[in-house]
Order: structure tokens, then sequence, then C-alpha cells
């Protein structure tokens, strides 16, 4: 059964980057799509993109400019880079399992503890 | 994108009653919708796959139903640790979209 432990800096200042890492425990590495998504103080959730084994990502346009992800797939650990953070990016961040299966599965089934990243000056 | 649109934004209901949330795709979705429970402080769980596939581990009190743009999650009898904030989201298309939430209170 995989597990999804992430982390990375709280608290950040406008204009830095936030940096978070997910490291993955048990399964397989190429079998899922690798995902981050976030969810705003009060607010709903926020699909951020997803990554492959391979590297190859899809972003959400609404933050593509900022965004980038990575993986290492020799540790089992995949990224997330937002660059140019400001208040509005407040939020709990999490990582996540994309999987594909069967009966129209298409679904984040997995999920890290969750990081609380704050923007303040 | 395609808007997720989830109804009633909150309810209030007494533990054993049968709740019913309602979320509508701006766009045919084909069966591609997924149901989440998301509780403060935990990461939303996966209940319900597929409109109605249930996941494993997961009570069938739990049962989605639904297809195309109209999907129901329905709670048949409402338990304490069902009281919670439940999303919808689609996954026909990227980006992956979720509904703004339902929660459900404690009448």
């Amino acid at each position: 059964q995989v597990q999804l432990q992430q982390w990375g800096a709280g608290l950040l200042k406008p204009s830095e980057t936030l940096s978070l890492t997910c490291a993955v425990y048990g399964g397989s590495f190429s079998d899922y799509y690798w995902s981050w998504i976030r969810q705003p103080p009060g607010k709903g959730l926020e699909w951020i993109g997803e990554i492959l084994h391979t590297g190859s990502t899809t972003y959400n346009p609404s933050l593509k400019s900022r965004v980038t992800m990575s993986v290492d797939t020799s540790k089992k650990q995949f990224s997330l880079n937002l660059s140019s953070v400001t208040a509005a990016d407040t939020a709990v961040y999490y990582c996540a399992t994309l999987t594909y299966g069967d009966y129209d599965m298409v679904a984040f089934d997995i999920w890290g503890q969750g990081t609380m990243v704050t923007v303040s000056s | 994108d395609i808007q997720m649109t989830q109804s009633p934004s909150s309810l209030s209901a007494s533990v054993g009653d049968r709740v019913t949330i309602t979320c509508r795709a701006s766009q045919t979705i084909s069966s591609y919708l997924n149901w989440y429970q998301k509780k403060p402080g935990k990461a939303p769980k996966l209940l319900i796959y597929g409109a109605s596939s249930l996941q494993r581990g997961v009570p069938s009190r739990f049962s989605g139903r639904g297809s195309g743009t109209d999907f129901t999650l329905t709670i048949s009898s409402l338990q304490p640790e069902d009281f919670a904030t439940y999303y919808c989201q689609q996954s026909y298309s990227s980006p992956w979209t979720f509904g703004q939430g339902t929660k459900v209170e404690i009448k």
C-alpha cells in the first residue's frame, strides 16, 4: 500500500519560492500520476498539477507560469516549486496519487498529510 | 475548464437522517465523477469514484449516482463520524476541478 509523506517550509515572504517534497513509500513509483493539490483557508480544493515518473508534467493553466514539478526516481520522491508567492498562495498543500483504474476510476485515492504554507511579510 | 457546482453549500442533519448532496458539471463528464470527504486538519478521503463505485473500506451507507452532468452523493443513515465537508471532483478532462464543497453539520 502506497503511503505519502510530505515536507517543506511553512512560512514564506512575498516573492519567495515555495518548495515542497513528497516521498513515496510502498508500491511502484511508475504506477501513478503524482499530483499536488491545495486548499486555501476557508476555501475549496484546487489541483495544481501532476508529474509522471518519466518527468512528464501537466500543470493547471491558472498556475502554470509559476509552477515547476520534478521527480527523483532513485529516492521515490517528487517535488513542487511555486515561484513569486503572494498571500493568495497561503494554503494547505497536499501531495496525492492520481490513480487510473477499472470502472472509470481516475481519482486521487492516496494523500499526504498536508503542509500548511503561510505567505506573510 | 469544467465548472463543478454543488448544492447545497451546507446542511444541518441529525444522526440517522438520509442526506443527499448534488453536484452539477458545466458540461458532460460521462461517469468521471469522484466524491471526497474532508474533515478539519485531515487530508481528503476518497469515497466514491466513477460516479457510483465505492472505494475500498468506505461504509456502504455512502452511495453515488448519476452520469452526464448531474450527480448525487447519498448517505443513507448519517453517523456521527460523517459530519464533514464533501467535495465532488471531475476527472473527465484536465485541469481536474472540484466543487466548492458541502458542509454537513449537526442539527
